[in-house]
């Protein structure tokens, strides 16, 4: 069935450090891909999806590009801030369209200190 | 407009005991999901509902949890009896039929059976 494997943490940064979060998939036919943020005392939010090979989606200065070359969907950041800090859980759903069920990752904790 | 909401936000209860939790979607969101997280693992899908319908019910572990959605409207998660491995958090999560699968996610309600 439909995988995926990000890096296990935790993360622990410096302000302003260059961060790299890796996930790769494993799906059959062309799966959506999203990052989910969890800050603490929070529920999950959207960071930031595709949709299709070779997307780029960014939100809040993150960025992640589909590439269905080598599935995967690194979520990256220039320069990560102290209010950074949080969960980070790679998913996929099985369908470019329609509803279906969100596959994830076992999600990555980032502590940045200042 | 209100965001999705869980309740209660923690529960603890003792092995053998019942456990009612509650989810209110996105107003005029017809797609409500369940998934859980279980210490340390993957955030794993239970339940599909579209409107009052069950659409996908095979990530439900057992015949100890029983969901329902009255009305297409709020949902609750039932367990009867809870076990020590239902501890973890459970979250909620609404779509409209043409979100093209952006799930919009409750803060989540932390069970903890003793």
């Amino acid at each position: 069935g439909d995988s995926v494997t990000q890096m296990e943490g935790p993360v622990t940064l410096s302000e302003e450090a260059f961060l790299t979060i890796n996930c790769t998939y494993t799906a059959t036919g062309y799966p959506s891909l999203f990052w989910y943020v969890q800050y603490p005392g929070e529920g999950l939010q959207l960071l930031l999806k595709a949709t299709k090979a070779d997307d780029k989606g960014s939100n809040k200065g993150f960025e992640a590009t589909y590439r269905k070359e080598t599935t995967s969907f690194h979520l990256e950041k220039g320069s990560v801030q102290v209010s950074d800090s949080a969960v980070y859980f790679c998913a996929l759903s099985g369908t470019r369209s329609g509803n279906t069920p969100l596959v994830f990752g076992k999600g990555t904790r980032l502590s940045v200190i200042a | 407009e209100a965001g999705v909401t869980q309740f209660p936000s923690h529960s603890v209860i003792e092995k053998g005991q019942t456990v009612t939790l509650r989810c209110d979607p996105i107003s005029g969101h017809d797609n409500l999901y369940w998934y859980r997280r279980v210490m340390g693992k993957e955030i794993k899908f239970l339940l599909h509902f579209v409107k009052e319908s069950k659409q996908d019910e095979s990530g439900m572990p057992n015949n100890r949890f029983l969901a329902e959605r009255t009305g297409g409207t709020y949902s609750t998660l039932k367990v009867q009896p809870a076990e020590l491995e239902d501890s973890g958090v459970y979250f909620c999560a609404s779509s409209t039929g043409s979100s093209r699968n952006t799930q919009y996610f409750g803060p989540g309600t932390r069970l903890t059976v003793l």
